[in-house]
């Protein structure tokens, strides 16, 4: 099945330090891919959408240049914490989706705590 | 704008017991709805959905239906195992490949 490969799974950084976070789409093409961030006992909420080669769409509220997401291929989508602060300690998880339909392929989550 | 309801928790139930979670939904049109499932130190896996009113999801025993009446999507189990001890959480989506809204989850716990 498809299977979508996310790293680190747990970084530990120092305040004002950026981190960047991978999404590997493994035997398909990822043309969009959803970014979550779930707070402990809360829901997955969604950050940001991004169609491959395009600029990513941010919900409201998401800061685009505190979290800066790239789409360069059909197979890789990043993100990027810059200059990280406590308050960015969470999960963050990412969702890939293709046009033909096969649904949605999480990642395993990265653990992020700023110190 | 669309939300889903989950009842809180945390649930604990002995093993073979009978599960309910329940979801309800708010939403423009007609959502398809789902349920996925986070194993401890996983990534969320679909358990099942329903696309249309009085469409019955089901797998690994969890069955869960639509309906439109209710704006419902009960997740049910008639007897569950210490391995499905997990978050589940429900969503809705409206449009294809739009983006998913989740419930907050519920973590269940089974015990021996």
């Amino acid at each position: 099945g498809a299977v979508v490969s996310q790293h680190p799974s747990w970084v530990i950084c120092k305040s004002g330090t950026s981190v960047k976070i991978e999404c590997r789409s493994l035997d398909f093409q990822a043309t969009t891919m959803f970014w979550y961030r779930q707070f402990p006992k809360q829901s997955l909420m969604l950050m940001a959408t991004s169609n491959e080669g395009s600029k990513a769409t941010y919900e409201q509220g998401v800061e685009k240049d505190k979290f800066l997401i790239n789409h360069a291929s059909l197979t890789l989508s990043t993100l990027t914490v810059t200059s990280a602060h406590p308050e960015d300690s969470s999960f963050y998880i990412c969702s890939a989706t293709a046009t033909s339909g096969l649904g949605y392929t999480f990642g395993s989550g990265t653990r992020l705590t700023v110190v | 704008g669309d939300s889903v309801t989950q009842m809180e928790g945390p649930v604990t139930l002995s093993e073979e017991a009978f599960l309910t979670i329940n979801c309800t939904y708010t939403a423009t049109g007609y959502p398809s709805l789902f349920w996925y499932v986070q194993y401890p130190g996983e990534g969320l896996q679909l358990l099942l959905k329903a696309t249309k009113a009085d469409d019955k999801g089901s797998n690994k025993g969890f069955e869960a239906t639509y309906r439109k009446e209710t704006t419902s999507f009960h997740l049910e189990k008639g007897s569950v195992q210490v391995s499905d001890s997990a978050v589940y959480f429900c969503a809705l989506r409206t449009g294809a490949n739009s983006k998913l809204t989740f419930g907050k989850g519920i973590t269940l716990s089974v015990r021996p």
